[in-house]
């Protein structure tokens, strides 16, 4: 079966800092997606990036990269110029490819308190 | 585009009582998810459903029912609730063509509360 792991219950980083926050995976797949979901107070899940498996370069969306290392089954979230907006719980999810596969397995999450 | 929508926002309910949870979707997506989220976990799929008229289960579906009579709606219900159903419910949509490589897009959430 596949597992998410979060290993960093909380984070926290000053504004305008960088911090990376940790995801690992264990899968006998070779046909994946990686997923970073942001949950803010307000409780909806939001997309922040998406990896796939196949893609050695890593995705960028403005202020978000990952480290994607396939060989360690590791997926970072790295959020630069940290803004006080980026404070949420963050949730790393798999999903494995293929046309009939539609569930997404999340990790517990970890919780980013920007401070001022 | 709304997106999608849930409601209601957040409902308490005493322990035995039905209730149906609403989701729409105006993004023309084809499946649609049924997810809970109890304290301090990750999302647990209830229930899915892969266009109008199929659903299927996930990793929790004892206590639910799903059904699909149009492509916007998923409605969840809940028959003789329990307090171990007290949860934040999300529903979720994406667009399938068949390569697996679908995004997930999540509503806003219910909170339920069973006592």
């Amino acid at each position: 079966a596949q597992t998410v792991t979060q290993s960093q219950p909380e984070m926290s980083v000053q504004e305008a800092e960088t911090v990376t926050l940790s995801c690992t995976y264990d899968t006998s797949e070779s046909d994946y997606y990686l997923f970073w979901y942001k949950q803010p107070p307000s409780r909806q899940m939001i997309l922040v990036i998406r990896q796939e498996a196949y893609k050695q370069q890593n995705a960028t969306e403005n202020r978000f990269s990952v480290n994607f290392q396939k060989a360690a089954k590791s997926f970072s979230l790295k959020i630069s110029d940290s803004q006080l907006g980026d404070a949420a719980m963050y949730f790393c999810a798999y999903k494995i490819g293929g046309g009939s596969n539609y569930k997404l397995t999340f990790g517990k999450g970890t919780l980013l308190t920007v401070n001022p | 585009n709304a997106g999608v929508t849930q409601t209601p926002k957040f409902r308490i309910l005493k322990i035995g009582q039905s209730m149906t949870l609403q989701c729409a979707q105006d993004m023309n997506h084809n499946y649609m998810y049924w997810y809970r989220q109890d304290p301090g976990m990750g999302l647990k799929l209830i229930y899915y459903s892969v266009g109008a008229g199929i659903t299927d289960k996930g990793e929790v579906p004892n206590g639910y029912n799903v059904s699909r009579s149009t492509t916007e709606d998923f409605p969840l219900r809940l028959e003789l609730a329990a307090p171990s159903q007290t949860s934040v419910y999300f529903c979720a949509s994406s667009y399938s063509s068949g390569s697996g490589k679908e995004t997930q897009y999540f509503g806003p959430g219910t909170r339920l509360l069973v006592l």
